[in-house]
């Protein structure tokens, strides 16, 4: 079963306005990572977090990790038409293979 | 570096048929690979984790039986659907892994097969 849920399920914005994206998940983790997918594409790494880590950013990619609720949040800043695409939480859960279980995914687009 | 290719991209076949599908990583030994399956406008849900040299280990609900795993090189895994019906038809994605590489937590993804069964 899906650990992690997303929210919100679409987002529709304005190239330069900020995007938030949420993902909460039930179990211990690892890690929790984000992925960007184009339609009909493959997954395109985006940033790892740990579990004992609060904040990181990457260029125009900010993430936050919440342990003790059990959320993270992906912020975009001065969005872009190119960043038109689906993100999704992804958790490594402790222990095994670090496998990953995925988030339901933000549909996220971004007019001109 | 860390590439995972997928062949096919894409594949139509009959109700019944078997479908093999690869997955390598170019530049890499991928001790660890996994498969997903993803429908339209919805997550990647795992299939199974495959080990180099060892069985696959399936996801609950995933027939064993029905997606054969076979990750039998350090660069190489398959994924053979067997008698394939329309409901099997998805987009299915392959990731890989080498602990030994530097962010070794992360995932390097393929760029999917869309299967596509009549």
């Amino acid at each position: 079963s899906q650990q992690g849920e997303e929210d919100p399920q679409a987002l529709s914005i304005q190239e330069g306005e900020n995007a938030t994206m949420n993902c909460s998940y039930k179990t211990s983790i690892n890690n929790l990572q984000w992925y960007r997918q184009n339609s009909g594409r493959g997954l395109v790494h985006l940033i790892l977090i740990r579990s004992n880590e609060r904040e990181k950013h990457s260029g125009r990619l900010r993430v936050t990790l919440d342990t003790s609720k059990k959320s993270s949040s992906l912020l975009i800043t001065a969005s872009r038409a190119a960043d038109t695409a689906s993100y999704f939480c992804a958790t490594a859960l402790s222990g095994g293979y670090n496998k990953l279980i995925f988030g339901a995914g933000t549909r996220l687009a971004v007019h001109p | 570096g860390a590439v995972v290719s997928q062949h096919p991209s894409w594949v139509i076949c009959k109700s019944g048929t078997s479908v093999k599908i690869e997955c390598r990583s170019l530049d890499f030994q991928a001790t660890t690979m996994f498969w997903y399956r993803q429908f339209p406008k919805q997550s990647l849900m795992l299939m199974a984790t495959s080990n180099e040299g060892s069985k696959a280990t399936y996801e609950q609900g995933v027939e064993k039986d029905k997606f054969l795993i076979n990750h039998a090189s350090l660069t190489l895994s398959t994924l053979t659907v067997t008698s394939a019906h329309p409901e099997d038809s998805s987009f299915y994605i392959c990731s890989a892994r080498d602990p030994r590489l530097a962010g070794a937590d992360t995932q390097y993804f393929g760029p999917g097969t869309r299967l596509t069964v009549l």
